[in-house]
């Protein structure tokens, strides 16, 4: 079974500058997160879809972050524009979530941001 | 969400056996326990899961006692390779859809 694919691995901007990063998670899966992790700390939730519709956007910057989730499968994490601060990995998970309180979450590699 | 405390880091020597308590002491009646591994460079790994008494897979065991108020991720017999950060979990029911709340992990060292 394939895993939850992210894109790119690196990334190196200006702040100000605009970036992207693209998920594709586990087939069948429909509850899709991005987390935010600085380094030396846990990963923080940005946003939970479930399929196409967002869940809890709650930790969301949404003056410079947005994301979309077009069909339910794919999902795309922008930022602009990019500040210092936000120089972080910034992984996708997915989970096949039958039973919430079961959740279980399987992670991509993440995509290592840095701003200059 | 149900706030969970964990050791910031232990460490141990290969063959020892690791055991690692998260205190989660506003856990609500339906939710369960789960742990998660992380290596540098990584996102987490699912490791195990419970909701009461003990669970044990090819990784790990988990203790919940009856008060489920803390749990314990035992690692028995640990290798090099199992210097990682460890998250213990306790997800929101309800509404929530399954949402978690990392904290900020017990990082493990494991040395010969």
């Amino acid at each position: 079974e394939a895993g939850v694919a992210q894109s790119p691995r690196y990334k190196i901007i200006e702040k100000r500058q605009s970036v992207a990063f693209w998920c594709n998670p586990i087939s069948g899966h429909a509850t899709l997160y991005w987390y935010q992790q600085i380094l030396g700390q846990g990963p923080k939730l940005l946003i939970q879809f479930q399929n196409n519709g967002v869940v809890d956007d709650s930790q969301l910057p949404k003056d410079r972050f947005s994301a979309e989730r077009l069909k339910g499968v794919d999902s795309t994490l922008k930022i602009q524009p990019a500040k210092l601060e936000d120089s972080a990995v910034y992984l996708c998970a997915s989970s096949l979530v039958q039973d919430p309180r079961k959740n279980i979450q399987y992670f991509g590699a993440g995509t290592r941001l840095s701003v200059l | 969400l149900a706030k969970t405390t964990q050791p910031i880091s232990m460490d141990s020597y290969e063959g020892q056996e690791v055991n690692i308590t998260c205190s989660h002491n506003n856990i609500a009646t339906n939710d369960y326990i789960t742990w998660y591994q992380q290596f540098p460079s990584q996102g987490p790994r699912f490791i195990i899961q419970g909701y009461k008494t003990k669970v044990t897979n090819e990784v790990a065991s988990l203790f919940i006692p009856a008060d489920r108020k803390s749990s314990t991720l035992s690692l028995p017999r640990v290798s090099l390779s199992d210097t990682a950060v460890y998250y213990c979990l306790v997800g929101e029911t309800g509404d929530s859809w399954g949402k978690f709340q990392f904290g900020a992990g017990t990082q493990v060292v494991v040395t010969p």
